[in-house]
């Protein structure tokens, strides 16, 4: 089935390790982005991507970051992770054109303790 | 400042209309989305409006008046199933998404 895979989809982490939530998807879409989410608030941009190779920051970069080496994955990594980064990350992507329609991978509940 | 507004929480009764409204302040317009997402699920997209107008789609239809900066969702025929949280977001100047907090609509019997 045609899609967005996000591995793990639930992590409990000690403050200052380093983690890294996978992204991976096999519409060949060129723009993909990661968004937090937090209860009471509008879906948060980290970080995007408009191709392969490239990556732009969000509305909230600090702490993420993200790479692009190819079509399909586009991981999101927090290198010393902290309490405020407990959130519900998803992982998204589209197609562009008139739409641009965001098609979501099923979310990776973070905890950091 | 850019801005999203839409109610916190909803009720209705099954088989009934509700009515989700969404007024935003954004720098710049490229269209308005609505998405739906159900309690521990990834948003859905449900809707897009580029032009003022009414765009139908089944039991869904979704409003825009750009010179209001108003838009609303419209659930006909209210099934249980439509409970979930209904995310009104809006393409700025830049092409980038700005989001509501979403509205959670609670179906009851």
């Amino acid at each position: 089935i045609a899609g967005i895979t996000q591995a793990p989809t639930s992590q409990i982490l000690a403050a200052g390790r380093r983690m890294t939530l996978r992204c991976t998807q096999d519409m060949r879409h060129n723009a993909m982005y990661w968004y937090r989410q937090d209860l009471g608030l509008g879906l948060r941009l980290i970080h995007y991507s408009n191709t392969a190779g490239t990556t732009g920051k969000g509305e909230v970069p600090d702490g993420y970051s993200v790479s692009r080496a190819n079509t399909d994955d586009f991981p999101l990594t927090l290198a010393s992770a902290v309490p405020s980064q407990t959130s519900v990350y998803f992982c998204a992507s589209s197609a562009g054109g008139s739409t641009g329609e965001l098609f979501f991978g099923e979310g990776s509940r973070l905890t950091v303790l | 400042g850019q801005n999203i507004d839409q109610p916190t929480e909803m009720t209705a009764t099954e088989g009934a209309i509700v009515q989700i409204n969404c007024t935003y302040q954004t720098s710049g317009f490229n269209g308005l989305f609505w998405y739906q997402q159900h309690a521990g699920e990834a948003p859905t997209f449900l809707s897009y409006n580029v032009l003022d107008g009414l765009e139908e789609k089944g039991r869904f239809s979704s409003f825009l008046s750009r010179s209001k900066g108003y838009s609303y969702l419209l659930l006909k025929e209210l099934q249980m199933k439509d409970s979930a949280s209904y995310l009104c977001a809006v393409r700025d100047s830049n092409y980038q998404l700005i989001w509501g907090a979403g509205t959670k609509l609670i179906i009851k019997p």
